[in-house]
């Protein structure tokens, strides 16, 4: 069964310091992999994706994510959080052979503290 | 603002009430999707659509869920003889054709079964 994971239910981290939001898939294929977030009582927002080339991909607010295939991994990363990031954070997962359905983790409330 | 449009925002109605959400797409996207969101989870895809073409559903859409988009552009989903675990936030979410596109969501229907 193709299944996405994010390991961590949350992440806590200092305004100022780097963050990283773990995700690792299990699919067939190659994925098309993307990042949203979601605030309070909002729809999901799309940071950024990773279709082919270049490992390292770079989004919105400045968020980039790492592309590992070897590890089934896309971790989301920043090298300096604000408060304003404290947001849930969802990966999620595309197959090429799978249609159009999209599957979710189940996502990471991050929390960054001034 | 011309993002994903969902009405209404909220929804509270009785057990076995029939209950039918809007969701207005982005104009120029072909690909409207599906979802529903339970607290702690990530959206999980319940149909999409290209064009008024309904293209795939999944198992988790019951005999008592139907979707329609009849011209292409806005979009219903009804849920009939509503039950208690149908308490959730319901997201439409829209894209433009090719399957590295990400999906543009919008604010979603919360919907509680009394």
């Amino acid at each position: 069964a193709q299944s996405v994971a994010q390991p961590e239910d949350q992440v806590k981290v200092a305004e100022g310091n780097p963050l990283t939001v773990k995700c690792t898939y299990s699919v067939s294929g190659n994925p098309y992999l993307f990042w949203y977030v979601q605030y309070p009582n909002r729809g999901l927002q799309f940071l950024l994706k990773y279709i082919t080339g270049d490992n390292l991909v770079k989004g919105s607010y400045g968020f980039e994510a790492e592309f590992n295939k070897s590890q089934t991994s896309f971790h989301l990363k920043k090298p300096s959080a604000l408060v304003s990031d404290s947001a849930l954070y969802f990966c999620a997962v595309r197959v090429p052979t799978g249609g159009f359905k999209t599957i979710f983790g189940a996502g990471t409330r991050l929390f960054v503290k001034a | 603002d011309t993002g994903v449009s969902q009405n209404p925002r909220h929804k509270i109605t009785k057990r076995g009430q029939n209950v039918t959400f809007r969701c207005d797409p982005i104009s120029e996207h072909n690909r409207l999707y599906w979802y529903r969101q339970t607290l702690g989870q990530g959206p999980e895809f319940l149909t999409y659509f290209q064009n008024e073409a309904q293209l795939e559903k999944s198992r988790l859409l019951s005999d008592r869920f139907s979707a329609e988009r009849p011209k292409g552009s806005f979009s219903t989903l009804e849920i009939q003889r509503t039950e208690q675990g149908d308490s959730a936030m319901y997201l439409c979410a829209s894209s433009l054709g090719g399957q590295n596109q990400p999906q543009h969501f919008g604010d979603g229907t919360r919907l509680s079964i009394l």
